[in-house]
């Protein structure tokens, strides 16, 4: 069954502070996806990558970066945090065509 | 901008009915056009997908009509149950976006009992 962990499941952090959101997946694929969820805006493409060492700029990637370090994992870091990024945020691997997504972490910026 | 978009973005319909979600896009290099049912609290999950290649995908009591022509969509769910209730995500990849995967805003269904 293919496997993608997020950590962590729940997150407070304060304006201007650094946030480090962690992915895992057991899947071996090679793409790896970050998406914000915000009521009437559905699933927003922040970052992605195609393979360990490899990062490439989504539909909303301002404030974000992202870090490939291994085949398996994938790290989406807000330098400076702002009350705007509070939203779920989802991580998700590519197999063939599909996209197997993790449980999300809620991030509030308070 | 947005590249796919979803309508109504809210529907309920009594169970035994159809329901019918519409999804339409931009790119017309789009080639792969997966839908994805999510329950609270849950991440997405793939439900049904079509290549643009074909003009129907039959899964069960769900099915898929496309139209590459229109660049349209749409998600029919049959003799829906309670259990269908859930946000309903269109998405699409493929052609000059490679493996980008873009999705709608969804579309929040309801069956009542």
């Amino acid at each position: 069954e293919a496997a993608v962990t997020q950590s962590p499941r729940n997150k407070v952090a304060v304006t201007g502070g650094k946030v480090t959101l962690s992915c895992n997946q057991t899947n071996n694929h090679n793409n790896m996806y970050w998406y914000r969820q915000d009521t009437g805006h559905g699933l927003r493409l922040i970052h992605y990558s195609y393979g360990a060492g490899s990062t490439e700029k989504g539909d909303i990637p301002d404030g974000y970066k992202a870090s490939r370090p291994s085949q398996e994992n994938f790290s989406l870091i807000l330098e400076l945090a702002t009350p705007s990024q509070t939203s779920v945020y989802f991580c998700a691997s590519g197999g063939q065509n599909t996209l197997y997504f993790g449980a999300g972490t809620r991030l509030s910026v308070l | 901008q947005q590249q796919v978009r979803q309508s109504p973005q809210s529907l309920t319909v009594w169970e035994g009915e159809t329901a019918i979600l519409n999804c339409s896009y931009e790119d017309s290099t789009f080639n792969y056009f997966p839908w994805y049912q999510q329950f609270p609290g849950e991440g997405p999950a793939l439900l049904i997908s079509i290549r643009s290649v074909s003009d129907k995908k039959e899964d069960g009591r769900f099915t898929i009509f496309f139209n590459k022509r229109e660049k349209k969509l749409s998600l029919h769910i049959t003799d829906s149950q309670p259990g269908d209730s859930a946000t309903y995500f269109c998405a699409a990849s493929g052609g000059t976006g490679g493996y980008k995967v873009v999705f709608g805003s969804g579309t929040r269904l309801l069956v009542s009992p």
